[in-house]
């Protein structure tokens, strides 16, 4: 059973919009949470991380918001450019796990011009 | 070189060969990771090193052995692989701060494996 859903495989935006990408988790032991984007023959890039004990955390363009009595994490850009397409992937650990992330299926975002 | 770099970039083995995927990192990490990615699947990870210690088997088949001789390095031996093993694989590195604490992990290209 998968932890990590990513339940959008794919996502379209007109360039200068928002990017809303939603991912949820049902592991309650999650307590570190991060953003990955990853172009074609190219491993994935961190983005942006937060940590349970907060519920937003903004950087540049990019805002990550959690909510942890949905277990609903999401990833704001704006505005979005055409150079953010790619697929992003949602990620989540737990402390004492040897820092094992446990990665969604991601949501291939297109901006589109 | 900078961050994290793996070589080959491509691989294609026949199910007899041995062969050997290596990865570096530049970062001053102390947390090694070897992952799994097949179409339409999460990252799967296969194996963790921190300090160089292995910390991390996750039920990952014999024919995939992992090697990490200093923090710097890591290198995933391959032998008597089957064809559903190719995939991409991929090499991260984090750091570990202590208390259970990981930083983010960095990942390298990958190396894409095929077994013919």
């Amino acid at each position: 059973d998968q932890q990590v859903k990513q339940n959008s495989p794919s996502l379209s935006v007109q360039e200068g919009r928002i990017s809303i990408l939603n991912c949820d988790y049902t592991n309650s032991m999650f307590d570190y949470f991060l953003w990955y984007k990853k172009y074609p023959a190219e491993g994935p890039t961190f983005l942006i991380s937060i940590s349970s004990i907060k519920d937003k955390n903004e950087d540049g363009r990019f805002t990550v918001f959690l909510n942890k009595s949905a277990k609903h994490l999401s990833l704001h850009i704006v505005p979005s450019q055409p150079g953010d397409s790619a697929v992003y992937f949602c990620a989540a650990s737990a402390r004492g796990s040897q820092g094992n992330l446990i990665f969604g299926k991601g949501t291939k975002l297109s901006v589109k011009p | 070189e900078t961050g994290v770099t793996q070589t080959p970039r491509h691989l294609v083995m026949g199910m007899t060969n041995k062969k050997s995927l290596k990865c570096e990192q530049h970062l001053g990490h102390n947390a090694m990771y070897w992952y799994k990615q097949s179409a339409k699947k999460p990252l799967e990870l296969m194996f963790v090193y921190s300090l160089e210690e292995r910390v991390e088997n996750n039920s990952v088949p014999s024919r995939f052995s992992p090697e990490c001789p200093n923090s710097s390095h890591l290198f995933l031996h391959l032998h008597t692989l089957q064809p559903e093993d190719s995939a991409l694989y991929l090499c991260a590195s984090s750091r570990y701060t202590g208390q259970g604490f990981y930083n983010e992990q960095f990942f390298g290209p990958g190396t894409r494996l095929t077994v013919l």
